[in-house]
């Protein structure tokens, strides 16, 4: 089993539409939680951080931990053709850090 | 701008020839590391540097080797000895030492070795 989880898609949803990508994780030392959005030949740029469970919001962007299920999740509202990316999440602990495979996300106009 | 520089874009190199990624920074941040991109994986941990002329093996650094001679530049060298060398190189870096923090990454060198 791996560390962590993350369905590859590819995803397609329609311009405007509330987006979902989740990751599930193996390991409960973890404490940090990012999100990652990489464009095609481009490195990935963070997008969010969080520790801790809850919710945190930055603009069209909510990222949600549920330690208890070892389950993040990251939100997009009124999605745009420019959220078309893969999107990668990492999670990571004092000495360590791990990514999912990522996620691709295309939204169409 | 601050930012990760990586050289060259694109590389190609035949079989059995070591193969030298240039990685600059001038973020001022202390750790870099050096990751590598494969379809279906994440991202796998190569080696990494938290201070000048120390450096750390990461999960799959067989095949690999760095030098960190200065703060702003962690050279990767792809070795003959490394079995599928054909890949997309990613450089990091963050501003503390602690593994735990955010990474700030470069745009990436894919290396195509035939």
């Amino acid at each position: 089993q791996k560390e962590v989880e993350q369905d590859p898609g590819p995803l397609s949803v329609p311009e405007g539409a509330i987006v979902s990508l989740n990751c599930t994780y193996s390991n409960s030392a973890f404490q940090y939680f990012m999100w990652y959005r990489q464009y095609s030949r481009k490195g990935p740029e963070l997008l969010m951080y969080t520790y801790s469970s809850g919710n945190k919001e930055d603009g069209r962007f909510t990222a949600q931990v549920d330690k208890s299920s070892k389950y993040i999740s990251l939100f997009i509202r009124d999605s745009q053709p420019s959220d078309s990316a893969t999107y990668l999440c990492a999670m990571s602990k004092r000495d360590d850090m791990r990514f999912g495979a990522g996620t691709r996300l295309t939204v169409k106009p | 701008d601050g930012g990760i520089t990586q050289s060259p874009k694109y590389l190609f190199r035949k079989e059995g020839q070591n193969v030298t990624l240039s990685c600059e920074q001038n973020l001022n941040h202390d750790a870099m590391y050096w990751y590598r991109q494969d379809p279906g994986q994440g991202l796998r941990l190569i080696y990494y540097s938290q201070i000048v002329n120390d450096f750390q093996k990461g999960d799959i650094a067989e095949g690999y080797s760095v030098s960190r001679e200065k703060k702003e530049s962690f050279p990767l060298t792809v070795t003959s000895a490394q079995k599928n060398p054909t890949a997309f190189y990613l450089c990091a870096s963050s501003i503390v030492r602690q593994r735990n923090s955010p990474l700030h990454f470069g745009n990436g060198t894919r290396l195509t070795v035939t």
